[in-house]
């Protein structure tokens, strides 16, 4: 067990609809990262989250956003959703947005649009 | 941009059989690099890490080295076992960010 949570586990949903996914990271960690898997393009990095501000955006589409609250937990945020965006979605924890820390996984959220 | 190339699996290998999984990468500067490995269903887990040239990272058998002469860092275990049986991501932390950036990962399949 990481210290990771996500929730839900699971999500199956419909093109066109909007979900929110939640990432609660390690307690004591301040950066959050969210990381999409799918079979097409492989494990990568969306976005990330230093203690509540907006760090690094990596390639995530205009249709997701994200951020990170005071308590540190995170959402992402997928509207309109496409076919193409079902995958596995991870969030991970750092203790820092800078220097070489550990990233933690969380078990991810699978997606799965119909 | 950074970019991280690993060797195409499955790898199928017998229970005590010698593992390499190659991994090479693309960056600026002197990254940090990574092992992650994912069992079914489940997320990911660092495996070990090396943050600069000739360092080893070592874990539960399995060592790779940081080799900036030839861009490189290598799994390998002497002797694998069925339950080693997952995907490994060889992994470079990008720019002052830290964010990974991932190979395509490898599945390697232990037979008993």
């Amino acid at each position: 067990d990481s210290g990771v949570t996500q929730t839900p586990k699971h999500l199956i949903t419909a093109t066109g609809q909007r979900v929110t996914l939640r990432c609660s990271p390690r307690s004591g960690d301040l950066s959050v990262y969210w990381y999409q898997q799918s079979l097409d393009q492989g494990l990568q990095f969306l976005i990330q989250y230093y203690n509540g501000e907006e760090r690094a955006k990596g390639n995530i589409l205009e249709r997701f956003s994200a951020q990170q609250f005071p308590d540190l937990h995170s959402e992402l945020n997928l509207s309109s959703l496409e076919l193409g965006d079902s995958a596995l979605y991870f969030c991970a924890s750092s203790l820092a947005g800078a220097g070489t820390y550990e990233q933690y996984f969380g078990p991810g959220t699978r997606l799965t649009v119909t | 941009g950074d970019s991280v190339t690993q060797m195409e699996g499955p790898v199928t290998l017998s229970e005590e059989a010698f593992l390499t999984i190659n991994c090479t990468y693309t960056a600026t500067g002197y990254p940090s690099l990574f092992w992650y490995v994912q069992y079914p269903g489940e997320g990911l887990q660092l495996l070990l890490k090396a943050t600069k040239a000739d360092d080893k990272g070592s874990n539960k058998g399995f060592e790779a080295t940081y080799r900036k002469e030839t861009t490189s860092f290598h799994l390998e275990k002497g002797s694998v076992q069925v339950s080693d049986s997952a995907v490994y991501f060889c992994a470079l932390e990008s720019g002052a960010t830290n964010k990974l950036i991932f190979g395509t990962g490898t599945l390697l399949a232990v037979q008993p």
